[in-house]
């Protein structure tokens, strides 16, 4: 059973730095990883996706690396603002046939002005 | 512009009775999936369905129901409300056959049971 977990559950950053946020997950057959924002009572907005075959993704000031071998992946986030505040999730895509999302629980990022 | 909605946004309903959550998309989408979102669990897969006429069982499937009867919507049943079902839902929907396709999400029902 495909498990994912986020570290660290929470993070406080003063604005303007550089933060990366870890997410594991014990199954490496995968399809694909997925990186999403929430915002507090908000819904579910995709910021990255990677494929199994490919090792990052870059999107602005986000860039996402994927591990498939090791079963890990980082969200790196450059020059934080206090816009970047809210729960980030990590999701992986397995399961053979019957392929679905499992999430793990998120970050819950605070960027200070 | 293609979307995801869900209706209603909040419901309040006291227990054993029956509750049924829309969630339509415009992508014409042939996947679409219902999550719950709890604190401490994160987002859990209830039902999900590949097609018109398909649903499967998540890992959370019981006191739910879906029917898929069209390729736009997925509605979700709780055929006799519990306590335990307060919680988020979210509705989502991805693209192909492929497994390899991004997920979308709709901004959630906030279900409370009384």
């Amino acid at each position: 059973k495909q498990e994912v977990t986020q570290i660290p559950a929470a993070l406080s950053v003063p604005e303007g730095e550089n933060l990366v946020l870890n997410c594991s997950f014990t199954d490496s057959a995968i399809y694909n990883l997925q990186w999403f924002r929430q915002d507090p009572g908000k819904g579910l907005t995709s910021l990255l996706l990677i494929q199994s075959s490919q090792r990052e993704q870059t999107s602005g000031r986000l860039n996402a690396s994927l591990d498939k071998s090791s079963g890990r992946s980082t969200l790196y986030i450059a020059a934080s603002q206090p816009g970047d505040s809210a729960t980030y999730l990590c999701a992986v895509k397995s399961g053979g046939s019957n392929y679905k999302l499992t999430f793990g629980k998120g970050t819950l990022l605070t960027v200070n002005p | 512009d293609a979307e995801i909605t869900q209706s209603p946004r909040h419901k309040i309903t006291e227990t054993g009775r029956q509750v049924t959550l829309a969630c339509h998309q415009t992508w014409n989408h042939n996947n679409m999936f219902w999550y719950r979102q709890d604190l401490g669990h994160g987002l859990r897969l209830i039902h999900y369905s590949y097609g018109v006429h398909d649903t499967n069982k998540g890992e959370v499937s019981d006191g739910y129901s879906v029917s898929r009867s069209n390729t736009e919507d997925l509605p979700l049943t709780l055929e006799s409300a519990a306590s335990s079902q307060t919680s988020v839902y979210f509705c989502a929907s991805s693209g192909g056959l492929s497994a390899y396709n991004e997920q979308f999400f709709g901004p959630g029902t906030r279900l409370t049971v009384l």
